[in-house]
């Protein structure tokens, strides 16, 4: 069973363009939640989805920001028009349930030029 | 949102062991205290959770006082591949939500 697998792991974008995430979650899991991670930080929650469900949202940033998971394919973290301060790791996991432990991917690290 | 306390960081020889302590005396009835861990450039990774009981596993053993405002995260014999920072975290439920927040961590520093 393979973990929950992200990419790119690196992303490069120069000031202005766009950023897509991708995170597939494990086999069987239908509960994606986003983190993102400034340098030297604690991991800060961003969105928790189910299968074409956003559940809880409110640690998005409100503009440039977006998040998805539909029925087929990966969840998607969308970020338009980015800015320097954009620069983090974004940490995906998946969950069996909306209860149960949080299996995290080995991050998407963006830099923004 | 129930928070947690930790030591900004530890250190300890490598084959003792380790306890790495976290508060938590806002806890709920019906939360768990989870640990993680994240090693350098790596996403974080689950290492043990529980209730009320204490709780053992391959990675580690979970003391939690009788009160549950305070847990202790055990590692039997450090080695230098558990330097990590690892997260003392409280799942809270609202409603069928269930939203991990983490604080920022003990930083363990391992010393051959």
């Amino acid at each position: 069973n393979a973990g929950v697998m992200q990419n790119p792991r690196h992303l490069v974008r120069r000031r202005g363009q766009e950023a897509r995430l991708r995170c597939s979650p494990m086999k069987g899991h239908s509960h994606v939640y986003w983190y993102r991670q400034l340098p030297e930080e604690g991991l800060k929650f961003m969105v928790y989805l189910q299968k074409e469900n956003i559940i809880d949202e409110s640690g998005m940033p409100k503009e440039r920001f977006s998040a998805e998971f539909p029925k087929e394919g990966p969840s998607i973290l969308r970020i338009q028009q980015v800015v320097r301060g954009d620069s983090a790791a974004y940490f995906c996991a998946s969950s069996p349930g909306a209860s149960d432990t949080q299996y995290f991917g080995p991050g998407t690290r963006l830099t923004v030029l | 949102d129930a928070k947690t306390t930790q030591p900004n960081s530890m250190e300890s020889n490598e084959e003792e062991p380790v306890h790495l302590p976290c508060n938590h005396s806002t806890i709920s009835g019906t939360d768990y205290i989870h640990w993680y861990r994240q090693l350098p450039s790596q996403g974080p990774e689950y290492v043990i959770h529980g209730l009320t009981s204490n709780v053992n596993n391959r990675m580690a053993s979970l003391a939690i006082a009788e009160d549950r405002k305070s847990s202790t995260l055990i590692l039997h014999r450090a080695t230098l591949r558990d330097a990590a920072v690892y997260y003392c975290i409280l799942s809270v439920f609202m409603n069928r939500d269930d939203k991990i927040i983490f604080g920022k961590g003990t930083r363990l520093h391992i010393l051959p």
